[in-house]
């Protein structure tokens, strides 16, 4: 079956550590995203890429990172400048730019 | 500016009565707007989308909306609830071809029996 994987699906990070979370699909996409979703809130994109080796930053990258070296894979790494990283994280990606985008099941990611 | 808001934080209906999930919208461009399902600690489903083809929009679940240009309105309907629709909904706005996308707030439709 093709899809989005994310993994873990429960992390926890101490206070100055990165942690990396991991978005794998197989649907043979381009383009991939990664949001941030806070309770009681919508989607805020972090990072997009569009293209193997190319991405961009979103509305709140700040304390974040990413990398695209594979179509398959675009992992996000929380790094210890994110303030507040408490938050459910998910992973989307779609044929193209203007294409609707499919969603992995989510991380959620807590501060230890 | 483009923008969309969510009209209801939160919807209440009883199983088999019709739902309705209100949404407007802000764009200066002929807009793509969506509909996403959430269920608790999941990802979100694309329920139905509008790409400027039919104004009346169908989509899985027995969901259909309609798009109103004239009062910039993408609102859900369903004819009648069943306890699995009980989710989080989002109303989405694709901002041009690059695929980023503006959410809505969200609207949490509770199903009462």
């Amino acid at each position: 079956d093709g899809g989005i994987t994310q993994s873990p699906k429960y992390l926890f990070r101490k206070e100055g550590q990165n942690v990396t979370l991991s978005c794998e699909q197989n649907l043979n996409h381009d383009a991939m995203y990664w949001y941030r979703q806070d309770p009681g809130q919508g989607l805020r994109l972090i990072y997009y890429s569009q293209i193997v080796n190319d991405f961009q930053k979103g509305d709140i990258a700040e304390g974040y990172s990413v990398s695209r070296e594979k179509k398959e894979s675009f992992p996000l790494t929380v790094t210890s400048a994110q303030k507040n990283p408490t938050a459910f994280y998910l992973c989307a990606s779609s044929l193209q730019g203007n294409q609707p985008q499919h969603f992995g099941d989510g991380t959620r990611l807590s501060i230890l | 500016a483009q923008s969309v808001t969510q009209l209801d934080s939160h919807v209440s209906v009883s199983e088999g009565t019709p739902v309705l999930l209100r949404c407007n919208y802000s764009s200066s461009y002929s807009p793509s707007l969506f509909w996403y399902v959430q269920h608790p600690n999941k990802g979100l489903q694309l329920l139905l989308k509008y790409t400027s083809a039919a104004t009346l929009v169908k989509g899985i679940n027995g969901f259909e909306a309609e798009f109103k240009k004239s009062e910039t309105s993408f609102h859900l309907t369903k004819p009648s609830a069943h306890m699995s629709d009980a989710a989080e909904y989002f109303c989405v706005l694709e901002t041009g071809n690059t695929g980023k996308l503006i959410f809505g707030q969200g609207t949490t439709l509770q199903v009462k029996p």
